[in-house]
């Protein structure tokens, strides 16, 4: 079936260092790839997403690009703020199966000042 | 944007206490919503697909009986955990998807999640 391996966590780093949270995934087919985030105590909102080969996900200064060669869709931000700690989920959904996502673990990013 | 509401956010209630949480998709309809369980510093666990006027389809090893789920309108989507027990205690989460303009690539849109409390 399909799964989603993310980096093991957790990432600590200083504020306007640069972030990398790798992403992997198995797949039949062309999924769509999603990064969501989750702050502390709320449900998760959407980051970014790309929805086919080379694309490339952006918002908020965070980056993503579907890398179907390397089954990747690493996240990434030149700069991070202390506002930027919370947990990050990469995840995937098929066409069928009615968008049913799957998750990656999740990793848990912490910013200092 | 698409809102995904979902009520209440925080449950305290005592064991063998039956308890419901709403989710709601505040602009859109959602033929289809989704229910989640999630443990602290875990991954979301799928527990069940809510079609609306239609059973609910529920994953391995996820008691029917003990969650049950309704999905009356396009809009409304009910878990209910029944005689609830102090291992049910979690965070749970809905998401619903907006398949305006088409399925491919659409997101699905997140509640803000309920904390239940079994005491």
């Amino acid at each position: 079936g399909d799964s989603v391996t993310q980096m093991e966590g957790p990432v600590t780093l200083s504020e306007e260092a640069f972030l990398t949270i790798n992403c992997t995934y198995t797949a039949t087919g062309y999924p769509s790839l999603f990064w969501y985030v989750q702050y502390p105590g709320e449900g998760l909102q959407l980051l970014l997403k790309a929805t086919k080969a080379d694309d490339k996900g952006s918002n908020k200064g965070f980056e993503a690009t579907y890398r179907k060669e390397t089954t990747s869709f690493h996240l990434e931000k030149g700069s991070v703020q202390v506002s930027d700690s919370a947990v990050y989920f990469c995840a995937l959904s098929q066409g069928t199966s009615y968008g049913k996502l799957t998750f990656g673990q999740g990793t848990i990013l912490t910013v200092h000042p | 944007g698409a809102v995904v509401s979902q009520h209440p956010s925080r449950v305290i209630c005592k064991s063998g206490t039956s308890v419901k949480i709403e989710c709601r998709s505040l602009d859109f309809q959602a033929t289809t919503m989704f229910w989640y369980r999630q443990f602290p510093k875990q991954s979301l666990m799928l527990m069940a697909t809510s079609n609306e006027g239609s059973k609910a389809t529920y994953e391995q090893g996820v008691e029917k009986d003990k969650f049950l789920i309704n999905h009356a309108s396009l809009t409304l989507s009910t878990l209910t955990v029944t005689s609830a027990h102090p291992e049910d205690s979690s965070f749970y989460i809905c998401s619903a998807r907006d398949l305006t303009g088409g399925a491919q690539g659409q997101p699905q849109h997140f509640g803000d999640g309920t904390r239940l409390s079994i005491l």
